[in-house]
């Protein structure tokens, strides 16, 4: 079973650009969520995805974060334009149901100079 | 003020020197508590769910515990293949998102 696989695995971008991440979540898996830890501090939540559907976008920093998930599959989390504090680790996580436990990618390491 | 606390920070140890790390908790309406290993560079990886006081699981070398206040991750004899940041995660109340400590990074020496 081929793991939540996300891309790029590194992004340099200036302040003010727009930087795309992906992610792939487990086949089947009708949960998505997307997490981020930025230097120093714990991991924190930013939204969560049934299917298509966005069930919570609390974690959300603001307007400047646009997530998506086309038909369910791949979700994609857009950030424009980069600030310097949007720095740092963002991981997507899947489950097969709510209660499951997340299986975790490895993390798209962004950094915004 | 921190919902969920992890200690120490750092821990290192010699191989075999058995040990545990603390994860305190203070949500209310706990639906499940997780641990995840985290090597670098890598996401986090799930070793295991606790859902009510008392409850224990086990998985190699490592055993966690649960109380209504925290919960311990136990070591036995470990190996420096077990070096890497152990997260501590819980889940409340009516959401679904998992509200994480800061890790503790261990270190086990040869």
């Amino acid at each position: 079973e081929a793991g939540v696989t996300q891309f790029p695995s590194h992004s340099v971008i200036e302040k003010g650009q727009t930087v795309t991440l992906r992610c792939d979540p487990i086949s089947g898996h009708d949960n998505l969520y997307w997490y981020r830890r930025v230097m120093g501090k714990e991991i924190k939540f930013l939204l969560h995805f049934v299917k298509e559907s966005k069930q919570d976008e609390s974690g959300m920093p603001n307007n400047r974060f646009l997530a998506e998930r086309t038909g369910g599959t791949y979700s994609t989390l857009k950030v424009q334009p980069a600030e310097l504090e949007d720095s740092g680790v963002y991981f997507c996580a899947s489950s097969q149901t709510e209660n499951s436990p997340l299986h975790f990618g490895n993390g798209t390491r962004l950094t915004v100079t | 003020e921190d919902q969920v606390t992890q200690s120490p920070e750092a821990l290192r140890l010699q191989e075999g020197e058995s040990s545990s790390l603390n994860c305190s908790y203070t949500v209310s309406g706990l639906r499940g508590l997780f641990w995840y290993r985290q090597d670098p560079g890598k996401g986090p990886e799930f070793l295991f769910t606790l859902y009510s006081a008392g409850e224990e699981k086990e998985k190699e070398r490592l055993k966690a515990t649960l109380t209504k206040k925290e919960s311990f991750l136990h070591i036995t004899a470990p190996k420096p293949e077990d070096s890497a940041t152990y997260l501590c995660a819980v889940l409340w109340g009516g959401s679904e998102k998992l509200v994480f400590g800061k890790g503790t990074k261990l270190t086990v020496n040869p």
